[in-house]
């Protein structure tokens, strides 16, 4: 079945510090890719998608690559601020014809002033 | 704005007790909601999918007598945890899914403590 792994966590970065969090897929057929970042307490935002090979997702100073060859869709940033600090989640769907998504476990990202 | 809205954020009850959980599609109708669960610092667990007029679907290994929905209309599903006990204290989100955009919107969250 579908399935996505994620670097463990947590990252843990200093203000205006590159981030990069992994994330690799398996599935079938070509999903959609999706980023969603948890602030603490809260549900389920949507940062950034995108929907085929190649494309890139970018919103917030956020970006990711969908990358068939490497079955890999990791996020990026600059310059993180104290207000990235939060859960991201790397996910797919659209594989084999379901909507409904597929999460990786989530990688906490703690940023220090 | 917010495309889904669930209600309440929090809850707190006693052991024995029945919680119901509200889940509104606010932007479009939505024949399909979904329910997950998540517990601390893991990703989301679905629970079922709500299907608008029929019965609900769940994922294998969640009770249906335990955690029941019902979608009566196509804003509005409700999850009732019934029988409340500690292990169910969790967090719970809803979600809806736009088919055209293939974009899942997610609800705030409902953090449920049984005491």
């Amino acid at each position: 079945g579908d399935s996505v792994t994620q670097m463990e966590g947590p990252v843990t970065l200093s203000e205006e510090a590159f981030l990069t969090i992994n994330c690799t897929y398996t599935a079938t057929g070509y999903p959609s890719l999706f980023w969603y970042v948890q602030y603490p307490g809260e549900g389920l935002q949507l940062l950034l998608k995108a929907t085929k090979a190649d494309d890139k997702g970018s919103n917030k100073g956020f970006e990711a690559t969908y990358r068939k060859e490497t079955t890999s869709f990791h996020l990026e940033k600059g310059s993180v601020q104290v207000s990235d600090s939060a859960v991201y989640f790397c996910a797919l769907s659209g594989s084999g014809g379901s909507y409904i998504p597929t999460f990786g476990r989530g990688t906490s990202l703690i940023v220090h002033p | 704005g917010a495309v889904v809205s669930q209600h309440p954020s929090r809850v707190i009850c006693k052991s024995g007790t029945s919680v119901k959980i509200e889940c509104r599609s606010l932007d479009f109708q939505a024949t399909t909601m979904f329910w997950y669960r998540q517990f601390p610092k893991q990703s989301l667990m679905l629970m079922a999918t709500s299907n608008e007029g029929s019965k609900a679907t769940y994922e294998q290994g969640v009770e249906k007598d335990k955690f029941l929905i019902n979608h009566a209309s196509l804003t509005l599903s409700t999850l009732t945890v019934t029988s409340a006990h500690p292990e169910d204290s969790s967090f719970y989100i809803c979600s809806v899914i736009d088919g055209a955009k293939n974009i899942q919107y997610f609800g705030a969250g409902t953090r449920l403590s049984v005491l």
